[in-house]
């Protein structure tokens, strides 16, 4: 079965400061490994899918399968970087179905 | 962007009454997906559809049942509420359906 892990319920860093998210994940297919993000009273939405292996406010992420990890990254994090983040793995189910399983996430507090 | 919408936004219930959470969007998407989010657990899989009058279980189905007569319409119907169905229910919906989801906003649910 697939599994998402994300080590660190709670990480805290100074403004400024490099930030890394955790993610591992298990998963016998090919992954498709997804960033999302939750700002405070806001929908989920779409930060990073790792195919596209683009950089969106100025988060980067790389799947590495050998370690199966697809941390989080940013150089230098602002205040509103400020949120809850999940790592989502995406699976086939068969039939035409697909399934989007979350980490539990980790919440980022940027310290001003 | 509301392109895909929850309702309510609040509700409380007792306990053993039936209750239904509606989600509605616009897009015309062919899946559609229900989870659930609490603290220590992330969000986890209600029901998913991958069209209209398809539906299969997620990871925590029991107790709640969904129908979609309308691809444009995904509800949520708890039979009997029970107090550990207190959470914040999230639908959301795909094209691809293995990325690109669209969150609603999220229905906070109290069971008393």
């Amino acid at each position: 079965a697939q599994r998402v892990t994300q080590p660190e319920k709670l990480l805290s860093v100074f403004k400024g400061a490099p930030v890394e998210l955790k993610c591992n994940y298990s998963y016998s297919g090919s992954p498709e490994l997804f960033w999302y993000v939750q700002y405070s009273r806001q929908r989920l939405q779409l930060l990073l899918r790792h195919i596209s292996r683009e950089s969106i406010k100025g988060f980067t992420a790389d799947l590495n399968k050998g370690e199966t990890s697809f941390h989080l990254k940013k150089p230098f994090a602002q205040e509103e970087d400020s949120a809850m983040y999940y790592c989502a793995l995406s699976r086939y189910s068969g039939a035409g179905s697909y399934q989007l399983t979350f980490g539990k996430g980790t919440k980022l507090s940027v310290i001003p | 962007d509301a392109g895909i919408t929850q309702s309510p936004r609040y509700k409380i219930t007792e306990t053993g009454r039936q209750v239904t959470l509606m989600c509605h969007q616009t897009w015309s998407h062919s899946y559609m997906f229900w989870y659930r989010q609490d603290l220590g657990h992330g969000l986890r899989l209600i029901y998913y559809s991958a069209a209209a009058d398809i539906t299969d279980k997620g990871e925590v189905p029991d107790g709640y049942v969904v129908s979609r007569s309308k691809t444009e319409n995904f509800p949520l119907t708890l039979e009997s509420a029970t107090r550990s169905q207190t959470s914040v229910y999230f639908c959301a919906s795909s094209e691809e359906g293995n990325y690109g989801y669209t969150f609603g906003s999220g229905t906070r649910l109290t069971v008393v």
